[in-house]
């Protein structure tokens, strides 16, 4: 596709609850980002994907959070037991070339609502 | 650890007066720096980036940074601001080692008309 496309575009789920947002990135971009942006907020760094592999997974929260990028093309950000504080606009990006140099796309974000 | 700092939550601006969005960064060695806005119910889009030379870089919509190593800053500038750049600006960096941005709380510019 033309850009960066997270499906659902909004999310509202109960505590407890387990839910799956996914990202497909533009095609041929091999890094893969996932951030969440509370309100207020610059967006936080959750995990980077540099094709299958999760090459930094510092940002996640806790166990709770989980992502995968079998083929290394789309990913998804799996969350269980959902708790309230997880509300938030959770966002992917991705960015063509292996070097740190090239800027990310973002897309439009998830908005996860915990009630 | 790397972390950026944005020290203002707003910058009000007229129409046509430059305008200033401050940054400041603390990464081990040589950073990436990058700025994004954000429109109302749109995604981050990519400004401009430092990567090396030139001190001074250019973006889109008439932006331009100056990335200040002694001071470690990256401000953000636009000679003459138009209404239509009210929006949050973000401010990001990446070290050199890795991939991992980190960006900072943001700015809302408001440019009165």
């Amino acid at each position: 596709g033309a850009g960066v496309s997270q499906t659902p575009s909004n999310k509202v789920t109960e505590k407890g609850k387990y839910v799956e947002l996914r990202c497909d990135p533009i095609s041929g971009h091999t890094a893969l980002y996932w951030y969440r942006q509370s309100l207020g907020q610059g967006p936080e760094f959750l995990i980077y994907f540099q094709g299958t592999g999760a090459a930094d997974d510092s940002g996640l929260p806790n166990d709770r959070f989980f992502a995968v990028r079998p083929e290394g093309s789309v990913s998804t950000l799996k969350i269980q037991r959902t708790e309230r504080g997880d509300s938030a606009v959770y966002l992917c990006a991705s960015s063509l070339v292996r070097t740190g140099r090239t800027e990310a796309f973002f897309g439009q974000g998830t908005r996860l609502t915990v009630v | 650890a790397q972390s950026v700092a944005q020290p203002e939550d707003q910058v009000n601006v007229a129409e046509g007066n430059p305008l200033t969005v401050k940054c400041t960064y603390s990464v081990s060695g040589n950073p990436y720096l990058f700025w994004y806005v954000q429109y109302p119910n749109r995604g981050l889009q990519f400004l401009l980036k430092y990567i090396t030379g030139d001190n001074l870089v250019k973006g889109s919509y008439g932006f331009e940074a100056e990335f200040n190593k002694s001071q470690t800053s990256f401000h953000l500038k636009k000679p003459s601001a138009l209404v239509s750049d009210s929006a949050l600006y973000f401010c990001a960096v990446r070290d050199l080692r890795g991939f991992k941005t980190i960006f900072g709380a943001g700015t809302r510019l408001f440019v009165k008309a």
